[in-house]
This record gives C-alpha cells, sequence and structure tokens, in this order.
C-alpha cells in the first residue's frame, strides 16, 4: 500500500517568510510525529499527533513552529519568519503500534 | 532518560567484507531497539527491531543485531557488504514517555563500501 508521503520534497525560502510543510500519513495510522534532521545529525523529535488528543508540542523548538492535524489525517507544519537555522530535512512518521514508517522528507533551504 | 550512542561516525569496508555498525543505548529498563537505514534523498527505513523476544534478531538486507544487556549494545551487523549497503544507519531506542513511544535517535552511522 502507499506510504508516508510528504510534499514539497524541496523548498527553498527567504529568511523572514512563513513556509507550510505537509504530511500525509499511512491510511489508517492513528499516530503522526514530525522530526527536524540537521545535516549530519540524527533526527530531532518535533510534534506528536495521537488521534483526536491534544498534541505533545514538547519538541518544538521555538514559539515559531506550529502543526495541526486535520481530520485525525493530513498534517501541516508551519514555520513563521524562517532563520536561516531552520534549514533541514523535516520528517513525518506515521504509526499504529510501536513501528514508526518514515515519509522522504522535505528539504527546506533558508537562504 | 534514555539515550543511544553510536560508535562510529564513519564505517568504511570493501565489497564482500563483514559490516559492524557500533550502539550502546542506555535505559532504566529493558528498551525497545531499532535499527533504521538512509539512502541519500530517500526515507528513512526500518531495518529490524528488538522488542525483548530473541536477543539476535534478523532484519532484512542480511543484516542482523544482537542485543546484550550486559554490556548495554546493540550492534548492526552483516556477513558480507553490498555496493547498495552504502548508506546512513541509525541505532534508535525507543522510550515510553506522555502516553507513547517516543523514539530517540543516535547521530548516525555513515557506511560506504568499496569495490
Amino acid at each position: 500500500g502507499a506510504g508516508v508521503s510528504q510534499s514539497p520534497s524541496n523548498k527553498v525560502t527567504e529568511k523572514g517568510k512563513d513556509v507550510e510543510l505537509r504530511c500525509d500519513p499511512i491510511s489508517g495510522h492513528t499516530a503522526l510525529y514530525w522530526y527536524r534532521q540537521r545535516l549530519g545529525q540524527g533526527l530531532e523529535f518535533l510534534i506528536y499527533f495521537q488521534g483526536n488528543s491534544a498534541p505533545d508540542k514538547s519538541g518544538l523548538p521555538s514559539d515559531r513552529f506550529s502543526a495541526e492535524r486535520t481530520g485525525g489525517s493530513v498534517s501541516t507544519l508551519t514555520i513563521q519568519r524562517t532563520q536561516q537555522e531552520d534549514s533541514a530535512v523535516y520528517l513525518c512518521a506515521s504509526s499504529e503500534l510501536s513501528t514508526q514508517y518514515f515519509g522522504p522528507g522535505t528539504r527546506l533551504t533558508v537562504l | 532518560a534514555q539515550s543511544v550512542t553510536q560508535l562510529d561516525s564513519h564505517v568504511s569496508v570493501s565489497e564482500g567484507t563483514p559490516v559492524l555498525l557500533r550502539c550502546n543505548y542506555s535505559s532504566s529498563y529493558s528498551p525497545s531497539l531499532f535499527w533504521y537505514v538512509q539512502h541519500p534523498n530517500k526515507g528513512l527505513q526500518l531495518l529490524l527491531k528488538y522488542t525483548s523476544a530473541a536477543t539476535l534478531v534478523k532484519g532484512i538486507n542480511g543484516f542482523e543485531a544482537e542485543f546484550k544487556k550486559s554490556e548495554t549494545s546493540f550492534h548492526l551487523t552483516k556477513p558480507s557488504a553490498h555496493m547498495s549497503d552504502a548508506a546512513e544507519y541509525f541505532c534508535v531506542v525507543s522510550e515510553f514517555s506522555g502516553g507513547y513511544n517516543k523514539l530517540i535517535f543516535g547521530a548516525g552511522t555513515r557506511l560506504a563500501v568499496h569495490p
């Protein structure tokens, strides 16, 4: 079946602009995660959604970052007033049980 | 809090020779452990996982890992490297926090395979 998809695959933006990144999880998966991967590093947890429960936002690095999940399916991660240190690959994952399945990521470059 | 240490940032092997990627973890209880692989410009793919069943775990593409509680290690091995194995490998521990399993990633090991 279809895996996790993310769009766009690449995004180049200017410092100070807002960006929206989209994640389509595997159908039927109730849990959805966002991670950030800086160049040459492992993944940093950003936010977790489970069904209709309040999300765990404990990993969001600043109030410029926000995410929502509509109808328990598609999720968007929004970064406002982007900074150069926001440049990274943003990965989305979904799961039903303990195993997380990852999308291909969105590579964000802030000039 | 749990953590993961991947002991080598880069490993280089010749095609056909064994692969060893080292991982140590810290955990206050019996953890769930994973190895993921990331090929260039691709998403993360699950190689294998340990969830307190057999200590020797077999994964895809001929990889396996052995959970050693006494050494707090979960090293990834493969008897014979293939060129297509060149990728970034992440050792991951699962931490149950806030009602769900949060993944804690190691910094990654880049595997290069030479002809």
